[in-house]
């Protein structure tokens, strides 16, 4: 089973929708990242949480929110979703208990807004 | 605020040289950098990571080294195959709060 899940792997929604993407993850790390891709712009972070009382905006957290349920799941919910929104979505995380702190990432969610 | 830049944005190559990808960063006060692989429309695998304290590090046909002083790190790849095909991402963390900054990769095409 893969470290890093995400659901759903893919999502079509239409302007003005409340919509949630899941992640769980079995490494057992403290911290949990929400990206987004867009061609072109690279890799851009929306929110992280170092753990489930401690949550902090990204570069780019305006029409986003989250939620830390349990050291284990991390959800990104758009409130009213926009067609500028539409991307490819990340979750990773990473062991904040010491060196690497390498990030491990989850396969996507392909999110398209009409 | 670090910045990562990756150099060629794209790149095409026969199948079989051996080729190197660029990533420098603005400051050297890192803990990690980390390369990535990126098919189209999937996750990031992690191919390597340097620790600050290490100078290079190697997985198969790929090598990967880093100098801080220069803020530079390069992704070595020999004999390339056209399953290498991919984007490669460099992510450099540094800074108190251990967040990585990612470049915007390098888009890799092996012909046969």
């Amino acid at each position: 089973d893969a470290d890093v899940t995400q659901t759903p792997r893919n999502r079509i929604t239409k302007t003005g929708k409340r919509i949630m993407l899941e992640c769980s993850q079995t490494k057992g790390h403290d911290r949990m990242y929400w990206y987004r891709q867009d061609p072109g712009l690279g890799l851009r972070l929306i929110y992280y949480s170092f753990d489930v009382k401690d949550i902090n905006k990204g570069e780019i957290s305006d029409g986003y929110s989250v939620s830390r349920q349990a050291q284990a799941k991390f959800s990104l919910s758009l409130e009213s979703a926009i067609p500028n929104q539409t991307a490819l979505y990340f979750c990773a995380t990473s062991d904040w208990q010491g060196p690497p702190y390498e990030q491990y990432f989850g396969p996507g969610t392909r999110l398209t807004v009409t | 605020k670090q910045e990562v830049t990756q150099i060629p944005a794209a790149l095409s190559v026969p199948e079989g040289e051996n080729l190197v990808l660029n990533c420098s960063f603005t400051d050297s006060a890192i803990y990690n950098l980390q390369w990535f692989r990126q098919d189209p429309g999937k996750g990031l695998t992690s191919l390597l990571l340097i620790q600050s304290s290490q100078r290079e590090q190697t997985s198969g046909r790929l090598n990967a080294s880093l100098d801080k002083s220069s803020g530079r790190s390069t992704l070595y790849i020999a004999a390339s195959q056209p399953g290498d095909s991919a984007t490669y991402l460099c992510a450099v963390t540094a800074g108190g709060s251990y967040i990585p900054t990612f470049g915007r990769g390098t888009s890799l095409i092996v012909h046969p």
